[in-house]
């Protein structure tokens, strides 16, 4: 059973630069949740999708945008990068948007972006 | 918006003994659902426990259990026989029981096992 996975693992980009990560949930899992980690903070909520749908969003500029696909993958793409983009970008998935007991996240290894 | 609290940048314990790490929280809410999770230099976020806000049993996995003190919006979590492979960032995560399933960490503690 495969798990949250993420692509690329790294990833090095110049300012002004557009950039896209992707994400697989986990199987059987239909929502994906984003999250922004700068070094030595903890996860910031970005954005989530489910049935492809963009449902909750968290305090980020437009320059970041995500989609979902039919088979429930997402991508994050922040454009117009800037330095403070830097960040390990990681995703989580879950089954549903209810709030069951049992709605856990699953998150991937994260893509490591460094903006310069 | 919730707030989470982690007042312990960095902690250390020795193999074997016990650690308490510390979380506060700050919510209006009344349903809600309390997170710890684990992130190895590996990167990968890793459940540790949760505890749902309306069950007064402390939730307890294996060496690793909590303090929920509701009133006081704390949110402790105690490792005992404490191994090498317990070391790594520690997140207190808040989920509101009414708004989906959003989460807000806490700064992470950062937790050294010596041997």
């Amino acid at each position: 059973d495969a798990g949250v996975t993420q692509s690329p693992t790294h990833l090095i980009k110049t300012r002004g630069q557009q950039v896209t990560l992707r994400c697989s949930p986990k199987s059987g899992h239909d929502t994906v949740s984003w999250y922004q980690q700068a070094l030595g903070q903890g996860p910031q909520f970005i954005f989530q999708y489910y049935e492809e749908e963009e449902r909750q969003r968290g305090n980020f500029p437009d320059r970041f945008s995500g989609h979902q696909f039919p088979n429930y993958s997402s991508e994050l793409n922040v454009n117009a990068l800037l330095l403070g983009d830097s960040a390990l970008y990681l995703c989580a998935s879950s089954l549903g948007i209810g709030l069951a007991d049992d709605n856990e996240q699953f998150f991937g290894p994260g893509t490591r972006l460094t903006v310069l | 918006a919730q707030t989470v609290t982690q007042s312990q940048p960095e902690m250390s314990v020795q193999e074997a003994e016990t650690v308490t790490l510390s979380c506060t929280y700050d919510t209006s809410e009344s349903d809600y659902y309390l997170f710890w999770y684990k992130q190895p230099p590996s990167r990968q976020m890793i459940l540790v426990i949760r505890q749902e806000a309306y069950k007064q049993q402390n939730a307890t996995e294996n060496r690793f259990s909590v303090n929920f003190q509701k009133a006081a919006k704390s949110f402790s979590l105690k490792i005992s026989d404490s191994q090498l492979g317990d070391a790594a960032m520690y997140f207190c995560a808040y989920r509101s029981g009414n708004t989906g399933n959003q989460f807000y960490f806490g700064t992470g503690t950062s937790l050294t096992v010596i041997p």
